[in-house]
C-alpha cells in the first residue's frame, strides 16, 4: 500500500504564475488535508476534502487559493499569481475517516517563487 | 481557540541519554493527541497517536504520555541515538475536531543527539 504521494516535489515558480500541487492519497482513503509550512514556523492547516467536496476552508488565504479533490484523480492545490509570500513547503495528509482518525502525510511539495 | 506549544524550542543532548519533549495545549476538550518526526527537508511521519481515553502509548523506545486536564503531552525517548535527531511535533484536532479533524500543530522541538 503506497503512501501518500504528493508532485512535485520540488517547484520554482515566478511572480505572477500559477502553481498546481498534487496530493493522491493512500489507498481507501477518502479525506485529504492541505498544510502549509513557512520557513521557521509550525504547519499551519489550509483545506480539507472529500471526494468532490471542500468540507473546511478555513485556513485558506482568500485570494489567489483553490483546492479541489475529483471524483477520478489526486487532490489538486492551485495557487494563481504567486508572490514570493507563498514559499513555503506544501504538505497533504490523508485519512480513512475524519475526526479520531490517524493522519498521515506525503513528503511535501517546497514551492519557490523567484 | 486552541494553542498548541512545545517545549523546548531545541535540545542537544549526547548518545544515551533518556529524554523528555514537552506539548502542551490550551483546550483540553481534544478527541485524539499525535506525536510525528520530521527531518530537514522531508515529510511528516507518524511515531504515536493517543486517543482521548488513553494515557499512554508506546512504540519501541518512544512513550507518549497523556493528560488532558493539565492539557500536557510528553514524548520519552530511551536510550537516544544519533538518529533520532530531528525535529518533533505534536498536534492536535481543530475544532469540531470530531467531524472536521484538521490538525493544530505545535512549532516543534529540534532534537540533536551528538555521538
Amino acid at each position: 500500500n503506497a503512501g501518500v504521494m504528493q508532485n512535485p516535489r520540488h517547484l520554482v515558480r515566478r511572480r505572477g504564475q500559477e502553481a498546481r500541487l498534487r496530493c493522491s492519497p493512500m489507498k481507501g482513503h477518502s479525506h485529504v488535508y492541505w498544510y502549509r509550512q513557512l520557513p521557521e514556523e509550525g504547519l499551519k492547516f489550509m483545506v480539507y476534502l472529500q471526494k468532490e467536496n471542500i468540507i473546511d476552508e478555513s485556513g485558506m488565504p482568500k485570494e489567489r487559493f483553490s483546492a479541489e479533490f475529483p471524483k477520478e484523480g489526486p487532490s489538486i492545490l492551485r495557487i494563481q499569481q504567486v508572490v514570493r509570500g507563498d514559499s513555503a513547503a506544501y504538505f497533504c495528509a490523508s485519512s480513512p475517516l475524519a475526526g479520531s482518525y490517524e493522519q498521515y502525510f506525503g513528503p511535501g511539495t517546497r514551492l519557490t517563487v523567484t | 481557540k486552541q494553542e498548541v506549544t512545545q517545549i523546548p524550542a531545541a535540545l542537544s543532548v549526547p548518545e544515551g541519554e533518556n529524554l523528555v519533549l514537552n506539548c502542551s495545549f490550551t483546550d483540553s476538550a481534544i478527541y485524539n493527541l499525535q506525536w510525528f518526526r520530521q527531518d530537514p527537508g522531508k515529510g511528516l511521519t507518524s511515531l504515536l497517536l493517543i486517543q482521548s481515553s488513553q494515557r499512554e502509548q508506546t512504540s519501541g523506545r518512544l512513550n507518549a504520555s497523556l493528560d488532558k486536564s493539565s492539557g500536557r503531552s510528553t514524548l520519552y525517548i530511551a536510550a537516544s541515538q544519533p538518529g533520532d535527531s530531528a525535529t518533533y511535533l505534536c498536534a492536535v484536532p481543530g475544532p469540531y475536531g470530531g467531524s472536521q479533524g484538521n490538525l493544530i500543530f505545535g512549532k516543534g522541538t529540534k532534537l540533536s543527539v551528538k555521538p
